[in-house]
């Protein structure tokens, strides 16, 4: 059975950190990982896809790199606004699979 | 530009049926594959299953005994029911959309979600 796992499970930075989340699939996915941002009372957010590609409208401190079963978020310079629970997701035609999310917090 | 709004009971009782509904607007539900995806208070995203417009299913094997996904391309609306449900199926609930057509590819469009409470 696929698993996501992600770490850490929650994160406090200062604004203007460079800040890290990662995933780990525990077969190869090759770049068949999406990144969601997670506001509470608000929808799930797609910020990046096939890995690394940034989705329209998404800030471009935001980025995507991995391959296989490695796979890192990273947001270059920490803003207010991206408080949020950030999750990753294997997608392709057999399922989808999210990971447990990062929960992220302003110091 | 497509929305998505989930509709059903807020409240079912346990060992009953979790019926929802998800309707498509301003685009056709055609050459999509369609999701259902929940969240359970203070846990992380879980995927259901999807039906593409033609009718082909496929469930998260962890639901899969419990779980019907169906489309009715007349009403541009796809439904989820759930059986046997138990306070473990609390959730909000929410139906989503690839950003590609063809592919199950990454969720681009999602409903608001509805919140679904299993209890007596």
């Amino acid at each position: 059975d696929m698993q996501m796992t992600q770490s850490p499970s929650s994160l406090s930075a200062s604004v203007g950190d460079r800040v890290t989340i990662t995933c780990r699939a525990s077969q190869g996915i090759s770049n068949h990982l999406a990144w969601y941002q997670h506001k509470p009372g608000t929808v799930p957010k797609l910020l990046i896809y096939a890995a690394s590609t940034l989705q329209s409208g998404v800030p471009s401190r935001f980025s995507g790199s991995g391959s296989g079963t490695d796979f890192t978020l990273t947001i270059s310079s920490l803003q207010p606004e991206d408080v949020a629970t950030y999750f990753c997701q294997k997608y392709n035609s057999a399922s989808y699979t999210f990971g447990q999310g990062t929960k992220l917090e302003i110091k | 530009q497509v929305q998505l709004q989930e509709s059903g009971p807020g409240l079912v009782k346990p060992s009953e049926t979790l019926s929802l509904t998800c309707t498509v607007s301003g685009g056709s539900i055609s050459s999509y594959y369609w999701s259902w995806i929940r969240q359970p208070p203070g846990k992380g995203l879980e995927w259901i299953g999807y039906i593409y417009h033609d009718g082909s299913t496929n469930y998260n094997p962890s639901l899969k005994s419990r779980v019907t996904i169906s489309v009715d391309t007349s009403k541009n609306q796809f439904s989820l029911r759930l059986s046997s449900v138990t306070a473990a199926d609390t959730a909000v609930y929410y139906c989503g959309r690839p950003m590609l057509r063809e592919l199950p590819g990454p969720f681009d469009i999602w409903g608001q979600g509805t919140m679904v409470t299993v209890s007596s």
